[in-house]
């Protein structure tokens, strides 16, 4: 059974690109999370949606971050622009129902900005 | 100050030999507790999750300890196997408001043979 699917893998590009991650949840799952994590900070919980609908975005460090959910199979976190300070392991999870059932994550989208 | 902390930061053990990572937090009003194992260049990987009643969950060869009274919990790995190389990483759920999830920085196990 498929797990979470996130594409790229791997991304480098030039400061000032838009970036845009990718992520397909399990089938089912009605709650995505995107997360951010690097070597001083850990995991950090950027946005989650319940239904495609954004619940929280407080962990959104900026203005330049930006993610959606369209359909209950497909979200995408957009930085626009991007600055070096992003490059990150962006992580996509998704879990049955909400923030306290248990997540699956993605393996992840390594994200270098020159 | 709602926080996770993790000890020790790395750990280096011998294959076949027994660990015990440790977790405080100070997250209130308390709601669950996760481990997670990460292995290197992929995703976290749920190994427990403990309610405010459960004092301990087993995982296979992982025991996951939890005093909500001293807000310490511990995840003990018994046997330990070259695959148990990897972060564990403790999260800690509030039972308030939208965005509640407090993580803790990892601990990072090598075992070596």
């Amino acid at each position: 059974d498929a797990g979470v699917i996130q594409s790229p893998r791997h991304e480098v590009t030039e400061m000032g690109q838009e970036v845009t991650l990718r992520c397909k949840p399990i089938s089912g799952h009605n709650s995505l999370f995107w997360y951010r994590q690097t070597m001083m900070r850990g995991l950090e919980l950027l946005i989650y949606f319940n239904n495609n609908v954004p619940i929280d975005d407080s962990g959104m460090p900026e203005d330049r971050f930006s993610a959606k959910m369209p359909n209950a199979s497909f979200s995408t976190l957009k930085i626009q622009p991007s600055e070096p300070r992003d490059s990150a392991v962006y992580f996509c999870a998704s879990s049955l129902t909400g923030i306290s059932q248990p997540q699956h994550f993605g393996d992840g989208t390594r994200l270098s900005i020159l | 100050k709602n926080q996770v902390e993790q000890s020790p930061q790395s750990l280096i053990i011998l294959e076949g030999k027994n660990c015990t990572l440790q977790c405080n937090y100070t997250v209130s009003p308390f709601s669950n507790l996760r481990w997670y194992k990460q292995d290197t260049g992929r995703g976290p990987v749920s190994l427990t999750i403990m309610t405010f009643s459960e004092n301990t969950k087993s995982n296979g060869r992982y025991t996951a300890t939890l005093d909500a009274d001293t807000k310490q919990s511990s995840l003990h790995i018994t046997a330990s196997q070259l695959s148990d190389s990897a972060s564990y990483i403790c999260v800690v759920s509030a039972n308030t408001g939208a965005n509640n999830l407090f993580f803790g920085t990892g601990t990072r196990l090598t075992v070596i043979p």
